[in-house]
């Protein structure tokens, strides 16, 4: 079965800071990947998301995530973090099964961004 | 374009009792799959509704069960409740199945006690 790592389990940054939340799967086929985000109080958000093609991804809100196949990873960064970013951050992978699909999701991050 | 809608917000049972939750998807969306979020389990995976046929279940007992209506909302159910049951209990919404998610909604936070 696939699963999703992600390795911070609480980040705490002051704004402008870069950040880099890390994200590995298990599963060495093809994948897709994506970031969602959950703003204190709110739904879930897609910030971005992989299925093919350029490994660099960019999504919503100035954040990106590059795909490295090698490393299992799908890391998400972003340049100067504002205190609007607080919020947790969802790593997930689409688990297929013919023609059913479901996300597994990591565990989360939280950040905090200190103003 | 009105988003997905999960009522009730918020629901406290106790032990043994049943519950029903209920979501309305995005107009046009036929899919809709429900995820439990838990502090300890984190989002899990619990089944996919489209058009009005079970397509995919998660590793959850048969406790939990769920069906769609064929103007696409859908309910879950959840009997004779235990204390670990209480979680937010997000729905989302597809335009196909077994694709990725495209919307969520707001969930409904439910507290057994």
């Amino acid at each position: 079965a696939q699963s999703v790592s992600q390795h911070n389990h609480h980040v705490i940054l002051s704004e402008a800071a870069s950040l880099e939340l890390g994200c590995n799967y298990s599963y060495g086929g093809t994948v897709n990947l994506f970031w969602y985000v959950q703003y204190p109080g709110q739904h879930l958000q897609l910030l971005l998301k992989y299925f093919s093609g350029d490994p660099l991804v960019k999504g919503i809100k100035g954040f990106e995530a590059e795909f490295i196949k090698s490393k299992f990873s799908f890391n998400l960064r972003k340049p100067s973090v504002q205190w609007s970013d607080t919020a947790e951050y969802f790593c997930a992978v689409l688990n297929y099964g013919g023609s059913q699909g479901n996300l597994i999701f990591g565990k989360g991050t939280k950040l905090s961004v200190k103003p | 374009k009105a988003g997905v809608t999960q009522t009730p917000r918020y629901l406290i049972k106790t032990r043994g009792q049943q519950v029903t939750l209920s979501c309305s998807p995005i107009s046009g969306h036929r899919s809709v799959s429900w995820y439990q979020q838990t502090p300890g389990q984190g989002l899990q995976f619990l089944f996919e509704y489209f058009s009005e046929t079970q397509r995919n279940k998660g590793n959850f007992p048969g406790r939990f069960s769920g069906r769609q209506f064929s103007n696409s909302r859908s309910e879950m159910n959840v009997s004779t409740l235990e204390l670990g049951d209480s979680a937010l209990y997000l729905c989302a919404s597809s335009t196909r199945q077994g694709g990725q998610p495209q919307h969520f909604g707001d969930g409904t936070r439910l507290s057994i006690l």
